[in-house]
């Protein structure tokens, strides 16, 4: 069965630093690029980016780039999402999603990190 | 970066109701879309990709449609179960990009 389990909610100070993880099973890790995407509270989808296991090939929305770091660790079928500096406005809910690829679409959605940055 | 222009932000419909969103792309993506379903709290799902296909178990009641920079999402007969907020998403060039959502509430 695949499964995309992501991590518990967290609650962090501006100027923290934070690394989500997403630790996939059932399939082949490194042959399923996995995404990242944010919902903002009571707001839509933002696609982030994208990262490839078997190489870590990473492709980032010029939104995020430089602002978050995407990677994966092969060895543990683990996608991490990290932020070296949170802000406020990074409050929101992370998900990390399978992307098929061929035909192309996210067919298997991890269950949603909550991420609350305050003061 | 390619922008979905998604359509209508929020609408009221009743069961059975025919219920149909659009979305538009500011350049040509071909067939490189999918839509998603959302209900609160949860995560999304995937109803349609390329543009057109539904996927294994999505109800026949959803179907997609369009090519280019012109898409629809169409329910033939809304249920209860479909209300719930709708998006597409665009893979055809980086970044992808969704659109801003569509709302489907209860009459």
């Amino acid at each position: 069965e695949v499964q995309l389990v992501q991590s518990g909610a967290e609650v962090k100070k501006p100027g923290e630093s934070l690394k989500l993880y997403c630790k996939a099973s059932g399939f082949s890790f490194t042959s399923h690029w996995i995404g990242w995407v944010r919902q903002m509270p009571g707001k839509g989808l933002e696609w982030m980016g994208i990262i490839y296991p078997g190489d870590s090939d990473t492709r980032y929305s010029p939104s995020f780039q430089g602002q978050v770091t995407i990677s994966a660790d092969k060895s543990i079928s683990t996608a991490y999402l990290q932020w070296s500096s949170l802000k406020a406005s990074d409050t929101a809910i992370y998900y990390c999603a399978r992307w098929y690829g061929n035909p192309y679409y996210f067919d298997y959605w991890g269950q949603g990190t909550l991420v609350t940055v305050s003061s | 970066a390619i922008q979905m222009t998604q359509s209508p932000s929020s609408l009221s419909a009743s069961v059975g109701d025919r219920v149909t969103i659009t979305c538009r792309a500011s350049q040509g993506i071909r067939n490189d879309l999918g839509w998603y379903q959302q209900k609160p709290g949860k995560a999304p799902k995937l109803l349609i990709y390329a543009a057109s296909t539904l996927h294994s178990g999505v109800p026949s009641r959803f179907s997609g449609s369009g090519s280019g920079t012109d898409f629809t999402l169409t329910i033939s007969s809304l249920q209860p179960e479909d209300f719930a907020t709708y998006y597409c998403l665009q893979d055809n060039n980086y970044p992808w990009t969704f659109g801003q959502g569509t709302k489907v509430e209860i009459k």
